[in-house]
């Protein structure tokens, strides 16, 4: 079955510390790993895309590795910032029509 | 920058009847796409619509749902008879080529009474 799971699902953490989420899947055919930001009541905002052939790739303070044969992924956030308050989504394209999203994981940055 | 808009921002209707939710994409792309968001649950893919025609679509685009590209600038979504299940974030997104980035728009909650 095709699944995208992340872990936390939910973070608190200190403003300025930095932090891992995770994303394991199952999807199959792999075209591609995306990881998205959205706010509350927003539509989410593209961070990395990623490509079977890409390990790692940089947007600013975020940082996304793919691992494409143990099938996971990570979004690491450096340097939290309060406006980094937001749910990480992690989306799986295999066609068009299987796009796979994961449940996010929450994170919430305290001053 | 441009941005992909969308209206109503919220749209309140009685079951069985018929809503138009209405995107307006970033001007020079191609692929456009709609998606839903159930309260508290993960987004779902539901069209995908390129060169006047739906390219994929998931199990949940069902014959209540229909897409249209009326004018060379908006991108509509219809819900024929709404159910109280279809409510919803409806997230309209574009991009330039099938493997760009998506934009999405802000969305636009639907609550079926």
């Amino acid at each position: 079955k095709n699944q995208v799971e992340q872990s936390p699902q939910s973070l608190i953490i200190l403003e300025g510390k930095n932090c891992t989420l995770q994303c394991n899947y199952t999807v199959s055919p792999f075209s591609n790993l995306r990881w998205y930001k959205q706010d509350t009541g927003r539509g989410p905002v593209s961070l990395t895309i990623m490509t079977f052939s890409e390990n790692t790739k940089s947007n600013g303070r975020y940082t996304a590795t793919l691992d494409a044969d143990t099938k996971q992924s990570s979004l690491h956030i450096t340097a939290s910032q309060l406006s980094d308050s937001a749910s990480y989504i992690c989306v799986v394209y295999s066609s068009a029509s299987k796009i796979i999203f994961g449940s996010g994981t929450r994170l919430s940055i305290r001053p | 920058e441009p941005e992909v808009t969308q209206t109503p921002s919220h749209q309140v209707t009685q079951m069985g009847q018929e809503v138009i939710l209405r995107c307006v994409p970033i001007s020079n792309h191609l692929y456009f796409y709609w998606y839903r968001q159930i309260l508290g649950q993960k987004v779902e893919f539901l069209v995908s619509f390129y060169n006047n025609e739906i390219s994929e679509k998931s199990e949940i685009f069902d014959d209540q749902f229909s897409v249209e590209r009326p004018d060379g600038s908006n991108f509509t979504l219809k819900i024929r008879s709404t159910k109280l299940e279809d409510s919803a974030m409806y997230f309209c997104a574009s991009s330039g080529s099938g493997g760009a980035s998506q934009f999405f728009g802000p969305g636009t909650r639907l609550t079926v009474l």
